[in-house]
């Protein structure tokens, strides 16, 4: 069965940069796209971007795109997620999700808890 | 982009109760809406998608209906295990994708 596994939780001082990995397994990687969503107490759950597995193709949410990086190793069946410029509010836990059919997410990473601290 | 409000943001219920939670739309989303589940300290998991499609091997007492800009997910009998926090995410015209704040249901 589909399965993503993500990196290990990271800490982080402000304006340094993440990269975060989500590696596939259980099904053909190039056939489907990874999604990037965030998870904070305050704002709930945020859409960051998503990525095609077959040519690497990426969309970004406007909040985003001039600090996120996706991209895809089709080698190992991995997406990563690179955040630059971390501020102390983009502590958070991240998730990848493979999207399905016409873009519901299933199943997603456990997730990855990002803390940026002084 | 569309915006999802969904209510209530908590409630309190007991086991064997029916509960349903709602989710509006900024605009028509064709039924593009999924519906999960998520516990503390775990990823969310897909209950419903296509607005009213269970996904396999969930339960059947969960339930979604709605069309237009207004879904609803039906929990018929609650459970022990069904406390937990719910929310919808929007697919329609994407991106930008978009969620609901969640619903947090707790134990009366």
């Amino acid at each position: 069965q589909a399965q993503l596994v993500q990196s290990g939780p990271e800490v982080k001082k402000p304006g340094a940069s993440v990269k975060v990995s989500c590696k596939a397994s259980g099904y053909m990687f190039t056939t489907y796209g990874v999604t990037w969503v965030r998870q904070t107490p305050g704002h709930g759950l945020e859409w960051m971007a998503r990525i095609s597995g077959y040519n690497g193709n990426a969309n970004y949410a406007q909040n985003f795109q001039d600090r996120v990086i996706l991209t895809i190793d089709t080698s190992t069946s991995t997406a990563y997620m690179e955040l630059r410029g971390l501020r102390l509010d983009d502590t958070a836990v991240y998730y990848c999700a493979r999207i399905q059919g016409s873009g519901w997410f299933a199943p997603w990473g456990q997730g990855t808890l990002v803390t940026v601290s002084s | 982009d569309i915006q999802m409000t969904q209510s209530p943001s908590s409630l309190s219920a007991s086991v064997g109760d029916r509960v349903t939670i709602t989710c509006r739309a900024s605009q028509d989303i064709r039924s593009s809406l999924a519906w999960f589940q998520q516990k503390p300290g775990r990823a969310p998991n897909l209950l419903l998608y296509a607005a009213t499609r269970l996904e396999s091997g969930v339960p059947s007492r969960f339930s979604g209906s709605g069309s237009g800009t207004d879904y609803t997910l039906t929990i018929s009998s609650l459970q022990p295990e069904d406390f937990a926090t719910y929310f919808c995410q929007q697919y329609f015209n994407v991106p930008p994708y978009s969620f609901g704040q969640g619903t947090r249901l707790e134990i009366k």
